[in-house]
């Protein structure tokens, strides 16, 4: 089965560093989710790219949050600097998108469990 | 605002028995709705989508409903097995070309043997 894979499953760093998350989608799938998900908040959209390109990022601090696709096989998550309440899991989702955006399933990795000391 | 609301609850029934979950929602008129499965340290998983226009949905021992004037989704289990005992997630789509998803906290289900 295809699998969406995520790296690294778990981090722990202090407050300050740089922090990033990959994710290697779906090959095919041409469109990837990011979010982030607390016991607090649940699961939440932090940003989305189709064909590579960012579609919506509303959901993320844009002064410490930014998220990039090198290419069609990576995307990035990076926070700089990290803080405590950043901590949380953050999940990487792909689906490959024709004419609607919005019937797909959507695959997730099984996240990147992420501590803010 | 948007909102999704699932029993914050966890839903303890006894093997053999159906699961019923519920999701309700609020200021949103989703032109689909999905739920998804949720295993302790993994990602979700996607179990069932239904449109507006449809009633219920089946698959294998699932069956979701969907009624769009109680704003309402049951999402049931049958002949409940241990191996269901997971959080279950209930999700929203907007109507529109946005692909954005709205995600409910989810339930919890402990299936007993």
């Amino acid at each position: 089965d295809a699998r969406v894979t995520q790296t690294p499953r778990h981090k722990v760093t202090e407050m300050g560093q740089e922090v990033t998350m990959r994710c290697q989608p779906i090959l095919g799938h041409n469109t990837v989710f990011w979010y982030r998900q607390t016991m607090m908040q649940g699961l939440e959209l932090l940003a989305y790219f189709r064909n590579r390109a960012p579609l919506d990022d509303s959901g993320m601090p844009k002064d410490r949050f930014s998220a990039e696709m090198p290419d069609a096989t990576l995307a990035t998550l990076k926070i700089q600097p990290s803080e405590p309440r950043d901590s949380a899991v953050y999940f990487c989702a792909s689906v490959w998108t024709g004419g609607s955006l919005v019937m797909e399933p959507q695959h997730f990795g099984d996240g990147t469990r992420l501590s803010i000391l | 605002s948007q909102k999704i609301e699932q029993n914050s609850e966890a839903l303890n029934i006894q093997e053999g028995k159906t699961a019923t979950l519920t999701c309700n929602y609020t200021n949103y008129s989703p032109a689909y709705l999905q739920w998804y499965r949720q295993d302790p340290g993994r990602g979700p998983v996607f179990l069932l989508l239904i449109r507006e226009n449809e009633k219920e949905k089946r698959k294998e021992r699932l069956k979701v409903t969907f009624d769009t004037t109680l704003k309402q989704s049951l999402f049931h289990i049958t002949a409940s097995q241990p191996a269901d005992s997971a959080t279950y997630l209930c999700v929203l789509h907007g109507s529109g070309n946005t692909g954005k998803l709205i995600f409910g906290q989810g339930t919890t289900l402990q299936v007993k043997p």
